[in-house]
């Protein structure tokens, strides 16, 4: 499984563009790079995955460049509601492998 | 919007009882799941669950833990004899099996405390 790296946390004010880097620099072909997002006492929560461009959905949008070692997590225009923690994954369930590993992901406070 | 529903949302015990935590995985998905989560720490994988038997399971899940699908609907996991370090919240998920993506939708959790 690929190793992510993210920032711990990162703070913003409502109203405002988010961006949260993940870098997967040894990221396989096969893989995939997929965002969930967690409230506190609650599950992860899927956002959004992406194999390589640009994603977008009624949430956020996914950037990929072209060699794939690291992504980038849109939220436009944060509110309140949107302080959680994001965790970034990569992997291949074509690998035989169906668990996810989640790592220690960004702590997003969004500040009014 | 389908969803994983889990009960009970929280399940205290004593130490050494059995605890069951009982999921409803989404109605078309085939592969389930159980994680759990220790107060502050990561969100770590326990099993998987596919076509009646385990698929996979980390050195967490050792013979203190069990799944079983009982019927068409319920996922359950059991924990035999437990500890005060099994306090954590117990997260269910399931996936379709699509592969190269598998996208899991997890429930809300059972919080587990063992006095």
């Amino acid at each position: 499984l690929a190793k992510t790296t993210q920032p711990i946390s990162m703070d913003s004010y409502e109203g405002q563009e988010v961006n949260i880097t993940c870098s997967h620099n040894n990221i396989a072909t096969n893989d995939y790079i997929t965002w969930y997002q967690q409230f506190p006492s609650q599950g992860p929560r899927f956002i959004i995955q992406g194999y390589k461009t640009k994603v977008t959905n009624e949430v956020a949008s996914l950037f990929i460049p072209a060699d794939r070692k690291s992504s980038t997590l849109s939220l436009p225009r944060v509110s309140l509601s949107d302080t959680a923690v994001y965790y970034c994954l990569v992997g291949d369930s074509g690998a035989g492998s169906y668990q996810l590993t989640f790592g220690k992901g960004t702590k997003l406070s969004v500040i009014p | 919007e389908p969803e994983v529903t889990q009960t009970p949302s929280h399940q205290v015990t004593q130490m050494g009882q059995e605890v069951i935590l009982r999921c409803v995985p989404i109605s078309n998905h085939l592969y389930f799941y159980w994680y759990r989560q220790i107060l502050g720490q990561k969100v770590e994988f326990l099993v998987s669950f596919y076509n009646n038997e385990i698929s996979e399971k980390s050195e967490i899940f050792d013979d203190q833990f069990s799944v079983e699908r009982p019927d068409g609907s319920n996922f359950t996991l059991k924990i035999r004899s437990t500890k005060l370090e099994d306090s954590a919240m117990y997260f269910c998920a399931s996936s379709e099996l699509i592969r190269a993506k598998n996208i899991q939708y997890f429930g809300a959790g059972t919080r587990l405390s063992v006095l």
